[in-house]
């Protein structure tokens, strides 16, 4: 079975300050772990992706990511947010299985910005 | 480029009517896919076509729930004899191949009054 957790349904921080949104996963095969964002009134975006390679993965909007793969996490980081990146921000775990694709997203955690 | 289209934006419909829900993908995306999100809820995988394969449809909810993709492009999502439950955003994505990032479209959003 395939599962992600976002442990925080919200989280509220201010601006310039530090923010860390947590993702684990469990999955039994390797997966490929994707951050998408959703702005208010929009659709989803991607903000970064693991596939391979260097644990530490850049997105966009100077968020990135580190994949651990003895903690199965994939928490997103920023150093500084803005207004700008209140959002709900999901986490999504992707896995080949047979030949189909299962792919798996957390609940989701609303990041709340404050001026 | 253009991105993922959804239409409609927004649906309003009786309870027990059969809804129709499109999703145009980038051109040359193979993968499509379908998921909703209820209020207050994650987003729910509902179904997933990569080229010319069987679909996997093993996150539909019930067997009201059906989806086509005719000549590896345009798919639409039926919901047959719509219930109160079946309300929710309903977001269409597509992606080059199986593990690449997808592209969401807006979504359509379904009430069932």
């Amino acid at each position: 079975a395939q599962s992600v957790t976002q442990l925080d349904s919200q989280v509220p921080v201010f601006e310039e300050a530090p923010v860390e949104l947590r993702c684990n996963y469990s999955s039994s095969v390797s997966v490929y772990l994707f951050w998408y964002v959703q702005y208010p009134n929009q659709g989803l975006q991607l903000l970064l992706k693991y596939l391979s390679g260097s644990t530490l993965v850049k997105g966009i909007n100077g968020f990135e990511a580190e994949f651990n793969k003895s903690q199965t996490s994939f928490h997103l980081r920023k150093p500084s947010v803005h207004i700008s990146d209140t959002a709900e921000y999901f986490c999504a775990v992707n896995r080949n299985s047979g030949g189909y694709q299962k792919v798996t997203f957390g609940t989701g955690t609303k990041l709340q910005v404050i001026p | 480029g253009a991105g993922v289209s959804q239409s409609p934006s927004n649906k309003v419909t009786e309870k027990g009517k059969d809804v129709e829900l499109r999703c145009d993908p980038i051109s040359g995306h193979t993968a499509l896919y379908w998921y909703r999100q209820s209020l207050g809820q994650g987003l729910e995988f509902l179904i997933y076509f990569q080229g010319n394969s069987a679909p996997d449809k093993s996150g539909l909810p019930s067997d009201r729930f059906s989806a086509e993709r005719t000549g590896g492009s345009v798919s639409t999502l039926t919901i047959q004899r719509t219930q109160q439950e079946d309300s929710a955003v309903y977001l269409c994505a597509s992606s080059w191949d199986r593990n690449q990032p997808q592209h969401f479209g807006d979504g359509t959003r379904l009430s069932i009054l």
